[in-house]
């Protein structure tokens, strides 16, 4: 079992729906987690973490955690063709050092105009 | 946030040869990792930098590959060694700090070798 795994997708949403992207953890000791938006040919770039149970808002963007079913997901609301782009879900591990992550492979949303 | 910067951005080598990527923080940082993403996939961790002293490697990864310096708090170098065509892909520098545990990265290194 790969310890962060997502759907790779092709998700694709037409503009204004609200997209939902999935990750779930093996290590039920992972204490963080953390959306990275990656366009093609860029490197990733840090959307939202979290770390309690339940929701965490910020503007369209939402995160859910829920660490008893080891769950994490990812809302994009009233998606925007810029929102097109690859989402990595990453989940600090006890194992390692305090700052290392571990990157699921990945969901590549298209939002259609 | 931080501003990572990283050198070069690009570049085409030939088998056997090494070539050194550079990363520059704009701030102190606590750590400071090298990450591998080949072509289609998800981010690989090399290792992490450890100022002052030997980089920690993750499985799969060696020294003698991929030695790696950070002489202080804001710059860390990665070598590719007596490079394959299996290491053609993309380089990342990553920094983080404080107690929340993000991740910065810079803008990789994308590396062809022929």
């Amino acid at each position: 079992q790969k310890e962060v795994e997502q759907n790779s997708g092709p998700l694709s949403v037409p503009e204004g729906a609200i997209a939902s992207l999935n990750c779930t953890y093996s290590d039920r000791g992972s204490q963080s987690f953390f959306w990275y938006r990656q366009y093609s040919g860029k490197s990733p770039e840090l959307i939202m973490f979290i770390y309690s149970n339940g929701d965490k808002e910020d503007g369209r963007f939402t995160a859910q955690l829920n660490k008893a079913s080891q769950y994490v997901s990812l809302l994009i609301r009233d998606s925007q063709p810029s929102d097109s782009a690859t989402y990595l879900c990453a989940v600090r591990t006890p194992r390692g050092s305090a700052r290392q992550l571990t990157f699921g492979s990945g969901t590549q949303l298209t939002v259609l105009p | 946030s931080a501003v990572i910067s990283q050198k070069p951005s690009r570049d085409i080598c030939q088998r056997g040869t090494s070539l050194t990527i550079q990363c520059q923080v704009d701030s102190q940082v606590t750590m400071m990792f090298w990450y591998r993403q080949q072509p289609g996939q998800s981010l690989t961790l090399i290792a992490t930098a450890n100022q002052g002293s030997e980089a920690t490697y993750e499985s799969g990864f060696v020294i003698d590959k991929f030695p790696i310096s950070r002489p202080n708090l804001t710059f860390s170098t990665l070598t590719v060694s007596n490079m394959s065509p299996e290491d053609s892909s993309i380089y990342l520098c990553s920094g983080g700090w404080g107690n929340t545990g993000e991740l910065f990265f810079g803008e990789g290194s994308r590396l062809t070798v022929l």
